[in-house]
């Protein structure tokens, strides 16, 4: 299994700021997904961060919008820039353990901009 | 297009009674089939995972079935508990079995 520490658990933000969110994993992970859950909708995959590289984004999220940093195999952050309402969601970090195993979630960061 | 759909959207049930919750697929090649429970306000967690060859797989009051010729799942939920009050989530691993398509979830309300 994998523990993941996600901070911060919740945020209000102004609108035109920048929040930074990390994800602290309690063992060693080649990649990381990043996700946001709308207010009553599923998990939407943002992108995914693998250390070393660049994050991969998924179609309709832009790097300049959710910049993500991996420094090493147990670390990430994703960052929601220049945010407006649109934004206000849950934001999900996870680690697969394996191709045919279970997947973990941190707890989420709960995020409204105002 | 690989989707993922549940049903119903929402359900609410007694304490104690029985409830299934259903989950379509068309999700091409399949490597796994997971279901997940959200409580609200906080991360997924993992109930079961189910591969190809796997018909069944219990967790607790929780059992799940699978279907891969009709692309159809099932989370069956016995003698229901308060807390059992969560949003169920199925996922669909497809190729390789990191890529995944969320399903929209079901709301579960279980009453006192």
């Amino acid at each position: 299994s994998a523990v993941i520490s996600q901070k911060p658990s919740r945020d209000i933000c102004q609108r035109g700021t920048s929040l930074t969110i990390q994800c602290q994993v309690d063992s060693q992970v080649t990649m990381m997904f990043w996700y946001r859950q709308q207010p009553g909708q599923s998990l939407t995959l943002i992108a995914t961060a693998n250390q070393g590289s660049e994050a991969t984004y998924e179609s309709g999220f832009v790097i300049d919008k959710f910049p993500i940093s991996r420094p090493n195999l147990t670390f990430s952050t994703l960052t929601v820039s220049n945010m407006s309402p649109e934004d206000s969601s849950i934001y999900l970090c996870s680690v697969p353990t394996g191709p045919n195993t279970e997947a973990f979630f941190g707890q989420g960061t709960r995020l409204t901009v105002v | 297009k690989n989707q993922v759909e549940q049903s119903p959207q929402s359900l609410i049930i007694l304490e104690g009674k029985n409830c299934t919750l259903q989950c379509n697929y068309t999700v091409s090649p399949f490597s796994n089939l997971r279901w997940y429970k959200q409580d609200t306000g906080r991360g997924p967690v993992s109930l079961t995972i189910m591969t190809f060859s796997e018909n069944t797989k219990s967790n607790g009051r929780y059992t799940a079935t699978l279907d891969a010729d009709t692309k159809q799942s099932s989370l069956h939920i016995t003698a229901s508990q308060l807390s059992d009050s969560a949003s169920y989530i199925c996922v669909v691993s497809e190729g390789g079995g990191f890529k995944t398509i969320f399903g929209a979830g079901t709301r579960l309300f279980v009453k006192a």
